[in-house]
């Protein structure tokens, strides 16, 4: 069975502390894909991040960065001197790859709420 | 830059009535999704569209849940008798590629069954 976790439901911070947030995935695909995306409070869905499994290197944008370990399956989202923007509540994902056939619906953690106070 | 759209933003109905939510995917993306998120809680996948029908569903997607491509552009889901577990935030995505590609997901549609 496919599935995401992500253990930490709220956390909160104060504008400039660099946060992570953790997501911990299962599959018996050997072929996947993890996404991150994150939803303010307006609701939509904005895509972050995608990565394939068989691309371990890690990759920064800015103030983003995303670990990803395949010895501990988990793909890790790091924040640095976060903002007042970037409360939301941020999704990690999991697409398989080849296993039954799927046409590659995402399968989602509960999310982390993230509020960055001033 | 392209986006998906969709329409209304919010939708109010009772119980028993049909509804019809409007998406307009990205226009040279080939797959098509429907998922839903309850308030507070994950987004779930629905249900998966490819060359005019449905690829892949999930048990939510019952038999008072069906899609269609009626033209070129849009994309939609209709729920037959809405109950008031139907409730949600509905988002429809879309891909070019399958397996490969990324979801791009449109602004949601909010419903809610009195």
């Amino acid at each position: 069975a496919q599935k995401v976790t992500q253990a930490q439901t709220e956390i909160s911070v104060v504008e400039k502390e660099d946060v992570t947030l953790d997501c911990v995935y299962e599959t018996r695909d050997t072929t996947y894909y993890l996404f991150w995306y994150k939803q303010p409070p307006s609701g939509e869905l904005v895509f972050l991040i995608r990565r394939n499994s068989f691309d371990e290197q890690n990759e920064i944008s800015g103030r983003y960065s995303w670990n990803f370990q395949k010895s501990t399956s988990s793909f890790n989202f790091t924040i640095t001197a976060s903002q007042v923007v970037d409360s939301a509540v941020y999704f990690c994902a999991l697409r398989g790859g080849d296993y039954g056939g799927s046409q590659g619906n995402l399968i989602f953690g509960k999310g982390t709420k993230l509020s960055v106070k001033p | 830059e392209p986006e998906v759209t969709q329409t209304p933003s919010h939708q109010v109905t009772q119980m028993g009535q049909e509804v019809i939510l409007r998406c307009v995917p990205i226009s040279n993306h080939l797959y098509f999704y429907w998922y839903r998120q309850i308030l507070g809680q994950k987004v779930e996948f629905l249900v998966s569209f490819y060359n005019n029908e449905i690829s892949e569903k999930s048990e939510i997607f019952d038999d008072q849940f069906s899609v269609e491509r009626p033209d070129g552009s849009n994309f939609t889901l209709k729920i037959r008798s809405t109950k008031l577990e139907d409730s949600a935030m509905y988002f429809c995505a879309s891909s070019e590629g399958g397996q490969r590609g990324t979801q791009y997901f449109g602004p949601g549609t909010r419903l809610l069954v009195l």
